[in-house]
């Protein structure tokens, strides 16, 4: 069964940039059926997407974040990795990766999701 | 920017019927936006519910319905158990790759 995991630092200081790693196993990443994507949601508050990336490279970023976000896939390690430039206290949330179905754009697969802290 | 809204909280009656909507701040929702909806209780991940518009996902019981109602899609839950206590959110496709999720409507079963 695939199963996403998302891995990296669970503190970042302001203005550094934010890296995380989505790992996916039990499949393959390089499937046309899917996207690739990162949601992140601010404790107790709602969801919101980050962007998306096709195994190929193509890549699709929140207007409000694009010019901080970049989304990059590795085939040969089945991962794709989320860079967040610039952080400030505002970006502490927990971070989910995701597979979006291309077909009926949705998120069929979730990770557990990693908090991730902005803090000096 | 084109804002997706949903009711902030609602409140059900054990066995009773509930709508939550998803609308947007200008235009209408259609099946074109392909609306999914998502269910999530504290410190878990989002649990997908229905896509594309009424598609239910695997294992998710028939007491949860898409639709579209007037301009916004909307999901009904039927029979309301206490399980059903959560935070829905729902998901629009906007064109072009692009997503955005409803601020979420956080339901109490009482």
């Amino acid at each position: 069964q695939l199963q996403l995991q998302e891995s990296g630092p669970g503190l970042v200081k302001p203005s550094e940039t934010l890296s995380l790693t989505c790992t996916v196993s039990g499949g393959s990443i390089s499937s046309s059926t899917y996207y690739w994507g990162w949601i992140r949601q601010p404790p107790g508050k709602g969801l919101e997407w980050i962007g998306s990336i096709y195994y190929r490279g193509s890549t699709y970023y929140n207007p409000s974040l694009k010019s901080r976000v970049t989304i990059s896939v590795d085939t040969s390690k089945n991962q794709f990795s989320l860079k967040l430039s610039s952080v400030t206290a505002a970006d502490t949330d927990v971070y989910y990766c995701a597979r979006l179905r291309s077909s009926d754009w949705y998120s069929d697969l979730w990770g557990r999701g990693t908090l991730v802290t902005v803090s000096s | 920017q084109t804002v997706v809204t949903q009711e902030p909280s609602f409140s059900v009656s054990p066995g009773g019927t509930v709508t939550l909507t998803c609308g947007l701040s200008s235009g209408s929702v259609s099946t074109s936006y392909y609306p999914s909806w998502y269910r999530q209780t504290p410190g878990q991940a989002p649990r997908t519910l229905i896509y594309s518009t009424n598609s239910r996902s695997s294992g998710v019981p028939d007491r949860f319905f898409g639709s579209i109602l007037g301009n916004k899609a909307a999901l009904t839950i039927t029979g309301a158990q206490a399980d059903d206590e959560s935070d829905y959110y729902c998901m629009l496709y906007m064109g072009s790759g692009i997503v955005v999720f409803g601020g979420g409507t956080k339901l109490t079963v009482l």
